[in-house]
C-alpha cells in the first residue's frame, strides 16, 4: 500500500448521466476527504469521513452528490444528472486521525471529470 | 470559500535562484501547510508549521509563519527545473479539514 489510489483517472460523460468515482486511501488512515478543483483554483472541500461516518459536508455538495465509505475503507463519490459545471478534478486525500491536527494529508492523483 | 491567498499568483525564475511565495489568511489557525501540485496531478504535502512555531526547515524549503500578520512564506532555495509546479498554502482551523488558497504557479527556467 504505497499511497492513495483513485479510479478512474479520467472520465468523460454526457450531461445528465450519472458517474461514480472510487478512492482507496492508505490502509491505516481512518480519515478520508474529498475535494474538488477547477482550473486555476485551489482545491475546495466537499466532504470527509472518519471511518465509515460522514462527519461534514460542504454546501458545495448539492443533493446530486453523494459520498459513501461503507466499511471505513474505500470511498465512492457519485454525481447524479451531471451538469457541465461539474467538470473538474475530484481529489481524494487521507490522514490518520490519531495524529491530527498536526499532520498533512496524502492525496491521490485525482479523477478528472469532463461533462460534454 | 478559500481562506488563503497566495502571492504572487505566478512566478518565473532561473534555475539556481531562490523562490519566495507568500500566503495570507483571514482567521486564527491551528497550523498552516504547504503543498505542491504538478500539472494535472494530485497534491504533495511539503511541510506543516504549527501556530506556535515561527520557522521550519525541510531540505531546500524554509517556511515562516507570522500569526500576528496572518501570513506565511515559503522559500525554495537553489531552485531546480523539477520545482516547476503550483504551490498551495492550506490552513487548518481545527475544524478537521484544511482550506486551500488559489496557489502560486512557479516556473523554473533551466
Amino acid at each position: 500500500d504505497t499511497g492513495v489510489s483513485q479510479n478512474p483517472r479520467h472520465k468523460i460523460t454526457k450531461r445528465g448521466q450519472n458517474v461514480t468515482f472510487r478512492c482507496d486511501p492508505i490502509s491505516e488512515h481512518n480519515r478520508l476527504y474529498w475535494y474538488r478543483q477547477t482550473l486555476g483554483q485551489g482545491p475546495e472541500f466537499l466532504t470527509y469521513f472518519q471511518n465509515e461516518a460522514q462527519l461534514e459536508k460542504s454546501r458545495l455538495l448539492s443533493d446530486r452528490f453523494s459520498a459513501e465509505r461503507p466499511k471505513g475503507s474505500f470511498s465512492t463519490l457519485e454525481i447524479q444528472r451531471t451538469e457541465q459545471g461539474d467538470s473538474a478534478m475530484y481529489l481524494c486525500a487521507s490522514s490518520p486521525a490519531d495524529r491530527l491536527p498536526n499532520y498533512g494529508y496524502t492525496f491521490g492523483s485525482g479523477t478528472r471529470l469532463t461533462v460534454v | 470559500s478559500q481562506q488563503g491567498e497566495e502571492d504572487p499568483q505566478a512566478l518565473s525564475i532561473q534555475e539556481g535562484e531562490n523562490a519566495t511565495m507568500n500566503c495570507s489568511y483571514k482567521t486564527s489557525i491551528n497550523n498552516l501547510q504547504w503543498y505542491r501540485q504538478n500539472s494535472g496531478r494530485g497534491l504533495v504535502h511539503l511541510i506543516l508549521i504549527r501556530s506556535n512555531e515561527r520557522e521550519k526547515h525541510s531540505g531546500r524549503l524554509r517556511v515562516t509563519l507570522d500569526t500576528s500578520k496572518k501570513s506565511s512564506s515559503l522559500l525554495i532555495t537553489a531552485s531546480r527545473a523539477a520545482d516547476t509546479a503550483s504551490y498551495f498554502c492550506a490552513t487548518d482551523r481545527g475544524y478537521q479539514k484544511v482550506t486551500f488558497g488559489i496557489g502560486t504557479k512557479l516556473q523554473v527556467i533551466p
